[in-house]
């Protein structure tokens, strides 16, 4: 089974604070994918990396940055957490080739951060 | 325009009857469509994919593509209270080697005994 692991299921944070969220896969997959997701707004696209060292901006990437320092790792940012980055955050890998996105879509068990 | 737009819902139904979700999307260059159900508190998991017009079944659960029309459908047949969820479409937008997947705000099923 492919296993997409995010580090904390719920976090707490105060404003200001820089955060760290991790995503960790162990399948070898190129694709590694940050969403947000919102009551009434779905998921949406923060960032995403087809490869090591390589980030793209999704649809809502300001006030986050990511990090990819190996395959396997995908690292989410909060540089200053604002209480209107309070979300649930899902990390998803899907399987196929790096930039190809015709295949399954796994995901994390989510990070719920409270920023207060 | 959403790049892809599902109704909210909630969409009820009776048991043993047919859910029908409906999702239009905006890129006509979209090769890829998913459906993902999600139980309340839980991650997306993938229950259909489809790639080209016409039906595919999946044992209870037929999807629907018309790429004319840019518009995916999911069918649950025999709907049971275990299907109550939220039902998630997905597209694949961008070019070939660098696209996204995108989601639309998903539609919220309960199935009533």
């Amino acid at each position: 089974d492919v296993k997409v692991t995010q580090s904390s299921r719920y976090l707490v944070k105060r404003t200001g604070e820089k955060v760290f969220l991790e995503c960790v896969q162990d399948m070898d997959h190129e694709n590694m994918f940050w969403y947000r997701q919102d009551p009434g707004l779905g998921l949406r696209l923060i960032y995403f990396s087809y490869d090591v060292k390589m980030k793209e901006k999704g649809d809502i990437p300001e006030g986050y940055s990511v990090s990819r320092e190996k395959k396997e790792r995908f690292s989410l940012i909060l540089e200053s957490a604002s209480t209107n980055q309070t979300s649930m955050y899902l990390c998803a890998s899907p399987s196929g080739e790096a930039g190809t996105m015709n295949t399954e879509a796994f995901f994390g068990q989510g990070t719920r951060l409270t920023v207060v | 325009q959403k790049e892809v737009e599902q109704n909210s819902g909630p969409l009820s139904v009776p048991e043993g009857a047919i859910a029908s979700l409906n999702c239009t999307y905006s890129d006509r260059g979209s090769q890829s469509f998913f459906w993902y159900r999600q139980y309340s508190g839980k991650s997306p998991e993938l229950i259909m994919s489809i790639y080209s017009n016409g039906d595919k079944e999946d044992g209870r659960f037929t999807a629907q593509l018309n790429k004319a029309s840019q518009y995916v459908s999911l069918l649950i047949r025999d709907s049971q209270p275990s299907d109550s969820a939220t039902y998630l479409c997905a597209v694949n937008r961008g070019n070939f080697g660098n696209e996204k997947l995108t989601f639309g705000t998903g539609t919220r099923l309960t199935i009533i005994p």
